[in-house]
């Protein structure tokens, strides 16, 4: 079954403060991993997929990184609306279904 | 473009009745997928469609839950009868494959 674990739970950072969020996985053959994000009361919003060790992706403040264990979505100089619910979530190559990992909630005070 | 579109945004029914939830997933994609969200459990997929076809159901909790897509347009889920811990925001998502999907705003059910 796949696994995916996201650390840390919750993290608050101060405008500029630059950090990173982890998130480990175990799939059977990785086709893709995503990263989503969520604000309080709507639905994920889709930010980058990854699909092999080595490859990263850049939006804005925020880039994503993948190893055969793990990815880290590093957020650089972080503004108040960046503060929302990470959520990242595998996908097996034989398989169209994502599982998600519980997400980091990220707080970033100005 | 228009979304994923969800109805209705918000539902409270008590425990016993029927209740039931829309879908219209983006022109074009032919893949829907039906998620729950809760704080105990976070986002865990209840079912998935393929060109109308359902693909993989093993996320439905049990017999009282129902899920059809007579046309590429539109789904619904159904909880007959709903219970307390029925409660949670559902999610529709849609995709044009296996890549990224596309979540629409999200049901959320309240059982009293």
């Amino acid at each position: 079954e796949d696994q995916v674990t996201q650390s840390p739970e919750a993290l608050r950072l101060q405008e500029g403060e630059s950090s990173s969020l982890n998130c480990s996985y175990t799939v059977s053959g990785l086709r893709g991993l995503f990263w989503y994000r969520q604000d309080p009361g709507k639905g994920p919003e889709f930010l980058f997929t990854l699909y092999s060790a080595g490859e990263e992706k850049e939006k804005e403040r925020l880039k994503a990184t993948l190893t055969k264990k793990e990815s880290f979505l590093h957020i650089t100089a972080p503004k108040p609306e960046d503060s929302a619910t990470y959520l990242c979530a595998v996908q097996a190559s034989n398989d169209y279904k994502l599982s998600f990992g519980a997400g980091t909630t990220v707080t970033v005070r100005a | 473009d228009a979304g994923v579109i969800q109805s209705p945004r918000h539902e409270v029914t008590e425990m016993g009745q029927e209740v039931t939830l829309r879908c219209k997933p983006i022109s074009g994609h032919n893949s829907l997928f039906w998620y729950r969200q809760t704080m105990m459990r976070g986002l865990e997929l209840l079912i998935y469609f393929n060109n109308n076809v359902p693909i993989d159901d093993s996320g439905m909790p049990e017999d009282r839950f129902s899920a059809k897509m007579p046309n590429a347009s539109f789904s619904t889920l159904k909880i007959q009868p709903s219970e307390p811990r029925d409660s949670a925001v559902y999610f529709c998502a849609s995709s044009s494959g296996p890549w990224e999907q596309y979540f629409g705003p999200g049901t959320r059910l309240t059982v009293t």
